[in-house]
């Protein structure tokens, strides 16, 4: 039973263009909402995250946005750069357990230059 | 600066034979975790530790055992390797003060049971 989802394995996106990448949720319990990054050969690494009690949290060219309604939320990345190729993971973790973060599929990203 | 380190790299195994894989980190975190990826789905937590000497199981943890050696160091063991256990295996570790973005992976254990 995922009750993370990204529904896109993969992306491709011209260098500048905007990215979006997309998560779905099914556990309304979830109160926190990450973002991590994974290059080839290594261990993923945290990009971006939302409480939800926001509905929006920029960093830079990262923006991530909570729609707590429709149980989704969204990696918005502008420019998109050839570094920005890589796998990220949508993640959740559940209210009161900070142990136990749920992780999407993942969706690989190619930033064509 | 090694953050988390995990040994081996890859490992080939055949059913049923045992084997333990290791994680250290230097960053004197109290938090450990243990996460398979398979493909097509996200990491799962096997097992973590919140604290040195206590262990907990995650959502996948049939079929392993954990033990959490020092504060330093935190050990995923398969008694009896089956081919469903062929995945990429990642450790974590945790500074609670940066609550849930805390966490730094290792770079991976790609295990194959043949």
């Amino acid at each position: 039973d995922q009750q993370v989802k990204q529904n896109s394995p993969s992306l491709s996106v011209q260098e500048g263009r905007i990215s979006i990448l997309n998560c779905d949720y099914t556990n309304s319990m979830f109160d926190y909402f990450l973002w991590y990054k994974k290059y080839p050969a290594e261990g993923p690494t945290f990009l971006i995250s939302i409480s939800s009690i926001k509905d929006k949290n920029e960093d830079g060219r990262f923006t991530v946005f909570l729609n707590k309604s429709a149980k989704h939320l969204s990696l918005h990345i502008v420019p998109s750069q050839p570094g920005d190729s890589a796998v990220y993971f949508c993640a959740a973790s559940l209210m009161g357990n900070n142990n136990d973060m749920r992780f999407g599929a993942g969706t690989r990203l190619t930033v064509k230059p | 600066n090694a953050g988390v380190t995990q040994t081996p790299k890859f490992q080939v195994l055949k059913t049923g034979q045992s084997m333990t894989l290791q994680c250290a980190q230097d960053m004197n975190h109290n938090s450990m975790y243990w996460y398979r990826q398979d493909p097509g789905m996200g990491l799962r937590l096997i097992y973590y530790s919140a604290s040195e000497g206590t262990t907990d199981k995650g959502e996948v943890p049939n079929g392993y055992n954990v033990s959490r050696l020092n504060k330093r160091e935190f050990s995923l063991r398969l008694e009896s390797a089956a081919p469903s256990q062929t995945s990429v295996y990642f450790c974590a570790s945790r500074r609670e003060t940066l609550g849930y973005y805390g966490y730094t992976f290792g770079s991976g254990t790609r295990l194959t049971v043949v």
